[in-house]
């Protein structure tokens, strides 16, 4: 069975930093792009960034390009999301998502998500 | 930034069809998948390339369009289909989602 475990969320001020972690099991993690989706209280899903599933290839939407990277460590079959310099609009429910990519690339698989608040 | 636009909102009786729309702001050809959000819980696929069904996802639920133009049906609708409909596009970066539709039951 497929599991994607998010972790790392909490209560951060403006500025500051946040590592999100999503731990993946029940299938080959070195085998397969992987992303990361928010979604702000209330509101619909937005794409913040993907990476290819040997790191050669990342993408960030231009909302969090220069703040956030995304990294993975296949051998540890975990994903990860630093976020740097958060704004209050960062303020979301974070999921990890994998990417099936056979032609059509779409999110086959969602993790329960972790919530990201950002409030002085 | 490929906008998808859907209606906020569908009200419809139990046992019948719902229909929902997805319009793209230009061709994604076959690249438009559809997930549903129960309240408190991630997103599930269960459309993907405009017409396939994903895994384990009842053949009550179906998908068509190419293009620009979409649309996602639920025939017949059971209770436990109240949730918020999400299309979202793979055509180009940025990967985008429609606004999402919110499913009610007369």
């Amino acid at each position: 069975e497929v599991q994607l475990v998010e972790s790392g969320g909490g209560l951060v001020q403006p500025g500051r930093s946040l590592k999100l972690s999503c731990l993946a099991s029940g299938f080959t993690f070195s085998n397969y792009g992987m992303n990361w989706i928010r979604q702000a209280p209330g509101k619909g899903l937005e794409w913040v960034a993907s990476i290819s599933s040997s790191s050669s290839y990342i993408y960030y939407a231009d909302t969090v390009k220069g703040r956030f990277t995304i990294s993975r460590d296949n051998a540890k079959n975990t994903l990860y999301l630093q976020m740097t310099s958060l704004r209050s609009e960062d303020t979301a429910l974070y999921y990890c998502a994998r990417f099936r990519v056979d032609g059509y690339n779409y999110f086959d698989y969602w993790g329960q998500g972790v919530m990201v608040t950002v409030s002085s | 930034d490929i906008v998808l636009t859907q209606s906020p909102a569908l009200a419809v009786s139990l046992g019948q069809r719902a229909t929902i729309s997805c319009r793209a702001s230009e061709s994604v050809r076959s690249s438009m998948h559809w997930y549903q959000q129960k309240s408190g819980q991630q997103p599930k696929l269960l459309i993907y390339g405009a017409s396939n069904l994903a895994s384990g996802v009842p053949a009550r639920f179906s998908g068509s369009g190419s293009g620009t133009d979409f649309t996602f049906t639920i025939d017949p609708v059971e209770a436990d289909d109240i949730a918020t409909y999400y299309c979202q596009q793979s055509r180009n970066d940025p990967l985008t989602f429609g606004s999402g539709t919110k499913l009610e039951i007369k």
